[in-house]
């Protein structure tokens, strides 16, 4: 089945850093979704992207849906400690179903 | 305006046991599904409900069944519960295709 990679695994940060992570799959989607995850928590949404080429921010987050459709990007800028947590992807086809990347973890270094 | 809710929070089961997990949402969204999330791993889907009064495998349904009791609700049933079957279990909602909304999970363990 569709599968989606999702880089890095984890990332240690400190305070203030830029953060970069992305996705890729093997087919085409239309939305791209990213979420986040504290512990004991269910995801939530942060982002959802619609077009090819679009960039789209949130406060100090911003993503970026990939030419080609095929991948997408998240930033976040000048991190702060509630940043830490799980970032998943999500790609949209067609059907109702999202395919979701295993998870980027935020870990601030002591 | 509650969003997604779920019950219930925790639960522990004795491996043959049956339980069942609600789930209910209050933002009129067609579309329900129930994942699970195992440690250190990703969602999976189990069911699905693109609208009311259908349902639909997701990944890995095995083990259960579910019921789009009307709009609002969609339970998630265990007929004999496992201890492949700890997880925690979320649901979601989306009002079309893409976007989904979660609820707060449901921790359930399998002995």
């Amino acid at each position: 089945g569709q599968q989606l990679n999702q880089s890095p695994q984890s990332m240690f940060i400190q305070e203030g850093e830029d953060v970069s992570m992305n996705c890729t799959s093997s087919s085409i989607f239309n939305t791209w979704l990213w979420y986040k995850q504290d512990p004991g928590e269910g995801p939530v949404l942060l982002i959802a992207l619609y077009k090819a080429g679009e960039l789209t921010s949130n406060g100090r987050l911003t993503a970026q849906f990939g030419i080609t459709r095929k991948d997408s990007f998240l930033n976040i800028s000048a991190s702060i400690p509630s940043d830490v947590g799980i970032y998943f992807c999500a790609g949209s086809d067609s059907n109702y179903q999202l395919i979701w990347g295993a998870g980027t973890k935020l870990i601030i270094k002591p | 305006n509650a969003g997604v809710t779920q019950t219930p929070k925790f639960q522990v089961l004795k491996t043959g046991q049956s339980m069942t997990l609600q789930c209910a949402q209050d933002m009129n969204h067609n579309s329900m599904y129930w994942y699970r999330q195992d440690p250190g791993m990703g969602l999976r889907l189990i069911y699905y409900s693109a609208s009311e009064g259908t349902t639909d495998k997701g990944e890995v349904p095995n083990g259960y069944n579910v019921s789009r009791l009307n709009k609002r609700e969609f339970s998630l049933r265990l007929e004999s519960a496992a201890p492949s079957q700890t997880s925690v279990y979320f649901c979601a909602s989306s009002r079309s295709l893409g976007e989904q909304y979660f609820g707060p999970g449901t921790r359930l363990t399998v002995t």
